[in-house]
């Protein structure tokens, strides 16, 4: 079974503060990294794919980083609204032929207008 | 645009009762998997399958089974329902080899009594 740990496991912020969340992973047999936003009753969404080393992506006031030499992955929201309230999953994808997702428990977070 | 098609919604089963959750999808995705999602645990893998023919197991797959007939589906069969399946269970499909995210069904919750 794959280590995949996501850190704080919940968070409370205030609107207009920036936060961010980690995923730790196992550091070799990289192949991706995923990260998935869950609002309550409803599917998880995709935010990104992240497969290279160093690797930034943006999509809005959402963003995230990726080290796959040391095994994390940072993703940070700036300025957090209330609509952001939601559960944040990121998924470790081993380079093997299979190519399952392994994903973390999440990172509960919970914006107050 | 369909997506992933799961059901049903919503099912309460007694124990000992067997039951099949159906899931399709219309992306011609290689690789479908299922979840169940349990409370502070995230998304625990039962079963994949990286194409039509080709199952594996995930890291719960104890008490289900699955198979894959076709690309488009990957019905879960609950052989005998115990308590200790109610949870909510999600089916996704995505393309690995092409770095794409993966796509949810709606979720199923199931109370097994």
């Amino acid at each position: 079974i794959l280590n995949v740990e996501q850190s704080p496991q919940s968070l409370h912020v205030q609107e207009g503060d920036s936060t961010n969340f980690t995923c730790s992973f196992p550091s070799s047999n990289f192949y991706a990294l995923h990260w998935y936003r869950w609002e309550t009753a409803k599917s998880p969404e995709a935010l990104f794919v992240m497969t290279l080393n160093g690797d930034e992506k943006k999509k809005g006031r959402i963003s995230a980083t990726l080290n796959t030499k040391e095994g994390y992955s940072y993703l940070y929201i700036k300025g957090s609204q209330p609509e952001d309230s939601a559960t944040y999953l990121c998924a470790f994808v081993m380079d093997t032929g299979r190519r399952a997702l392994t994903f973390g428990s999440g990172t509960r977070l919970q914006v107050q207008p | 645009n369909a997506g992933v098609t799961q059901t049903p919604k919503f099912q309460v089963l007694k124990t000992g009762q067997s039951m099949t959750l159906q899931c399709a999808q219309d992306m011609n995705h290689e690789y479908m998997s299922w979840y169940r999602q349990d409370p502070g645990m995230g998304l625990r893998l039962i079963h994949y399958s990286v194409g039509a023919g080709i199952t594996d197991q995930g890291e719960v797959p104890n008490g289900y089974n699955v198979s894959r007939s076709t690309t488009e589906d990957f019905p879960l069969r609950l052989l005998s329902a115990a308590p200790s399946q109610t949870s909510v269970y999600f089916c996704a499909s995505s393309y690995p080899r092409r770095n794409t995210e993966a796509f949810f069904g709606q979720g199923t919750r199931l109370t097994v009594v």
